[in-house]
């Protein structure tokens, strides 16, 4: 079935330091895909919308300079999480859907941010 | 806006018993779809089941099951014959399709956390 592939899955980094996550579906292709974060014991939020050749879509909240975007193909969407701080740390998530209306997305095994 | 409501955050059963987990959600769309998804330890992300809101007749996935009440905008998942490798989270979502008949992203409930004990 359809996979998405997220890295890193585990990233401990010093404060100040730019982290880049990338999200590839490795059998499909997908227009659009989903970035969302998680904080420990909590529920997914939905950061941002990544479309490809467009301009990404944040949610309301979601610093656009501090969480950069990038959809550069049909199978590869990167989250970069510029400069960051303590606050920053928490679980990151990707998905993607197969693009019929209604069928499950396909989700990234996720990456943990721990910013010192 | 819609909203998806799960009022237990935290549930035990005995191994082999049955469990239901409660969801609700807030609406105004006629057509939408409904997932539970399972997220254990390694916090991986698992469909567990999905049912679609045009469709009467509830979803069933081997041991579990849901109870999709549209009207009273429910959507409750049981789980039979409960086994250890139940233990996790889990989050009901809902997802309206997005502009042009694709998919929209996913809402997410606050999650139960369910413990199957031996």
């Amino acid at each position: 079935g359809a996979v998405v592939s997220q890295h890193p899955s585990r990233v401990i980094c010093k404060s100040g330091t730019s982290v880049k996550i990338e999200c590839r579906s490795l059998d499909f292709q997908a227009t659009t895909m989903f970035w969302y974060r998680q904080f420990p014991k909590q529920s997914l939020m939905l950061m941002a919308t990544s479309n490809e050749g467009s301009k990404a879509t944040y949610e309301q909240g979601v610093e656009k300079d501090k969480f950069l975007i990038n959809h550069a193909s049909l199978t590869l969407s990167t989250l970069t999480v510029t400069s960051a701080h303590p606050e920053d740390s928490s679980f990151y998530i990707c998905s993607a859907p197969t693009g019929f209306a209604g069928q499950p997305q396909h989700f990234g095994d996720g990456t943990r941010l721990s910013i010192l | 806006a819609q909203t998806v409501t799960q009022s237990q955050p935290e549930m035990s059963v005995q191994e082999a018993e049955t469990v239901t987990l409660s969801c609700t959600y807030d609406t105004s769309e006629s057509n939408y779809y409904l997932f539970w998804y399972k997220q254990p330890p390694s916090r991986q992300m698992i469909l567990v089941i999905r049912q679609e809101a045009y469709k009467q007749q509830n979803a069933t996935e081997n041991r579990f099951s849901v109870n999709f009440q549209k009207a009273a905008k429910s959507f409750s998942l049981k789980i039979s014959d409960s086994q250890l490798g139940d233990t996790a989270m889990y989050f009901c979502a809902f997802m309206k399709p997005s502009t042009g008949g694709s998919q929209g992203n996913l809402i997410f409930g606050k999650g139960t956390k369910l413990s199957v004990k031996p």
